[in-house]
């Protein structure tokens, strides 16, 4: 059975730091290029990041909002992916999901149910 | 930055078809996906690559894309159809990625 589990989430100051991870299992995860996603309460899903496979190059790309402030890593060995989260706001408040849109034979991963990042004073 | 445009909300009676749209400037050139997300739960895929139905979605989920538009159809709509839909897609160099607003579909 596929599964991404969430971890890591709190609550944070203003200008604080935080490590998310995801732990998959039940795929090749060192296969499969992996995002980030967000929501916000009451808001809709907004995309956080990605990276590639290491076959693939195992680059990053960020959304405008994160560049230079959020760092997408990889641990193969391990099946987990983790989200450094620095110099946090309070817009960065919202619940934080690992996903992939790989699909074999159409049977597309389920996402975990997040990890909450709050942000406040 | 690269904008996916839906309308906010669409509502149709049981039975209908409901046809939720997602404009792009890249969608000639990239996939579309489509999610389900109901209250209170997570995402789901349910139209991934423009017209592909993922495993255990039912048939009356299709997805079409032409030119700037890609679609999302519901067939014969169901009270449990009710969710919000997001489409989600790249920009046309591939490395940025974005989802519409979301459509909240009603069913009554």
């Amino acid at each position: 059975e596929v599964q991404l589990v969430e971890s890591g989430g709190g609550l944070v100051q203003p200008g604080g730091s935080l490590r998310l991870s995801c732990a998959a299992s039940g795929f090749t995860f060192s296969n499969v290029w992996m995002n980030w996603v967000r929501q916000a309460p009451g808001k809709g899903l907004e995309w956080v990041g990605r990276i590639k496979s290491h076959a693939d190059g195992g680059t990053t790309d960020y959304a405008a909002p994160v560049k230079g402030r959020f760092t997408i890593s990889r641990d193969d060995s391990k099946n987990t992916l983790y989200l450094q989260m620095t110099s946090l706001k309070t817009e960065d408040t919202a619940l934080y999901y690992c996903n992939t849109v790989y699909c074999p034979n159409s049977v597309c991963y389920p996402w975990g149910q997040g990890a909450l990042v709050t942000v406040s004073a | 930055s690269y904008e996916l445009t839906q309308p906010p909300s669409v509502s149709v009676s049981p039975g209908q078809t409901a046809r939720i749209t997602c404009s792009g400037d890249a969608l000639p050139k990239k996939y579309t996906y489509w999610y389900q997300q109901k209250s209170g739960q997570a995402p789901v895929l349910v139209i991934f690559e423009d017209t592909k139905r993922s495993s255990g979605i039912p048939e009356r989920f299709s997805g079409s894309s032409s030119g700037t538009m890609a679609t999302l159809t519901v067939s014969g709509a169901q009270v449990e159809d009710e969710a919000d839909y997001y489409c989600y897609s790249a920009d046309s160099s591939g490395y940025l990625w974005v989802f519409g607003g979301g459509t909240k579909l009603t069913v009554l």
